[in-house]
């Protein structure tokens, strides 16, 4: 079975400068996507960037892009220019090509400092 | 509607009843989810519907769990005789497939907080 690791429970970064939230995922397929979701105290998951496995190109969505590693089987996210808006739970996601579910990791609260 | 609609947003039950929770997908999606979110967790798969396939019930922790989803669109999950361990947050999720079973951005809604005494 597929596992996603999130080893940072908690982060916390300057408001306008960079951070980096870490994940890591266990599989033996070729052929999948990765996920980053953000949830604020809404409790909605919105979706922040999407990586398919096959693209050799890192994801980016204006400030939010991803260092993908295949072989090592990682998956960063960056923030730049952190904003207050950004303060939030974030989700790191792994969903086999073909399949239906994601698996989801513990999960790294975000916290920006004014 | 203009998202994933989910009701009731806080249910509190006492042990041992049953409850059902409400998802109403975005209109014209075709497959729809529900997770389960423990406090301070990720989030857990339940089930899954697609159109008018068998749902995928892998993810569903006891017999006490059922859903259903009605003219492939709104869908209940029903929870019976609820434990205190069930007390967490549902969240609901649907998406459209594309072409050649591509599937697109899977939307949330803002979950059922449920909580049993």
């Amino acid at each position: 079975a597929q596992t996603v690791t999130q080893s940072q429970p908690e982060m916390s970064v300057q408001e306008a400068e960079t951070v980096t939230l870490s994940c890591t995922y266990d599989t033996s397929e070729s052929d999948y996507y990765l996920f980053w979701y953000k949830q604020p105290p809404s409790r909605q998951m919105i979706l922040v960037i999407r990586q398919e496995a096959y693209k050799q190109q890192n994801a980016t969505e204006n400030r939010f892009s991803v260092n993908f590693q295949k072989a090592a089987k990682s998956f960063s996210l960056k923030i730049s220019d952190s904003q207050l808006g950004d303060a939030a739970m974030y989700f790191c996601a792994y969903e086999n090509q073909g399949a239906q579910k994601l698996v989801f990791g513990q999960g790294t609260r975000l916290t920006i400092n004014p | 509607g203009a998202g994933v609609s989910q009701s009731p947003s806080n249910k509190v039950t006492e042990k041992g009843k049953d409850v059902e929770l409400r998802c109403d997908p975005i209109s014209g999606h075709t497959a729809l989810y529900w997770y389960r979110q423990s406090l301070g967790q990720g989030l857990e798969f339940l089930i899954y519907f697609q159109g008018n396939s068998a749902p995928d019930k892998s993810g569903l922790p006891s017999d006490r769990f059922s859903a259903e989803r009605t003219g492939g669109s709104v869908s209940t999950l029903t929870i019976q005789r609820t434990q205190q361990e069930d007390s967490a947050v549902y969240l609901c999720a649907s998406s459209r497939w594309g072409r050649q079973g591509e599937r697109n951005t899977i939307y949330f809604g803002e979950g059922s907080w449920l909580t049993v005494v």
